[in-house]
């Protein structure tokens, strides 16, 4: 069985520019979670979605948002970058059925 | 709220060694826990978990026990190898299937 993957794996982009990650989920589960994990740091949790809606979001600013395809795939787009969005970006996958949560391999974003 | 916190690192220790890493969270309702693992450049991997009190999570030589009156849920392992130099999180899952996660601590075995 396929994990949870993201794309692409390493994303540079310069300040005021527009990222966007994705995030393909286990099969079989309707949950999305997205977390930034900054340098030395742990993990900040920025949104979840389950079944296509937003069902909370982190204290992140609104240029942080994202979508649920009806696959289930994500997309987190993250907008006027900063320097300090420099981070890797977990994506999880859950179900409603299982107690816990799948990671996938991360997207390392850069801003120059 | 819901929160976790664990010992803060790093944590050096020699191969064979005991460990210990130190856990506790507050919640409201019956969380479940967890403890996910994160080798050098890559995303999280879960560890053990435990559902309810008393319950013991094992995997690799790893074992954690879920203390309801304690509110802890600290991972141990008997003797560590350098293969488990890594950073290590709790977790906990709340009612509502939100997650929240520790700050990491970071192990590094020594042959």
């Amino acid at each position: 069985e396929a994990g949870v993957t993201q794309s692409p794996t390493h994303l540079i982009k310069t300040r005021g520019q527009q990222a966007t990650l994705r995030c393909s989920p286990i099969s079989g589960h309707t949950s999305v979670y997205w977390y930034q994990q900054a340098l030395g740091l742990g993990l900040q949790f920025l949104l979840w979605y389950d079944e296509g809606e937003e069902r909370n979001r982190g204290n992140f600013p609104p240029r942080f948002s994202g979508r649920q395809f009806p696959n289930y795939s994500s997309e987190l787009n993250v907008n006027a970058l900063e320097l300090e969005d420099s981070a890797l970006y977990l994506c999880a996958s859950s179900s409603w059925g299982l107690v816990e949560q799948y990671f996938g391999p991360g997207t390392r974003l850069t801003v120059t | 709220g819901n929160s976790v916190t664990q010992m803060e690192g790093p944590v050096t220790l020699s191969e064979e060694a005991f460990l210990t890493i130190n856990c506790t969270y507050t919640a409201t309702g019956y969380p479940s826990l967890f403890w996910y693992v994160q080798y050098p450049g890559e995303g999280l991997q879960l560890l053990l978990k435990a559902t309810k009190a008393d319950d013991k999570g094992s995997n690799k030589g790893f074992e954690a026990t879920y203390r309801k009156e304690t509110t802890s849920f600290h991972l141990e392992k008997g003797s560590v190898q350098v293969s488990d130099s890594a950073v290590y999180f709790c977790a906990l899952r709340a009612t509502g299937n939100q997650f929240y996660f520790g700050t990491g601590t970071s192990l590094t075995v020594i042959p």
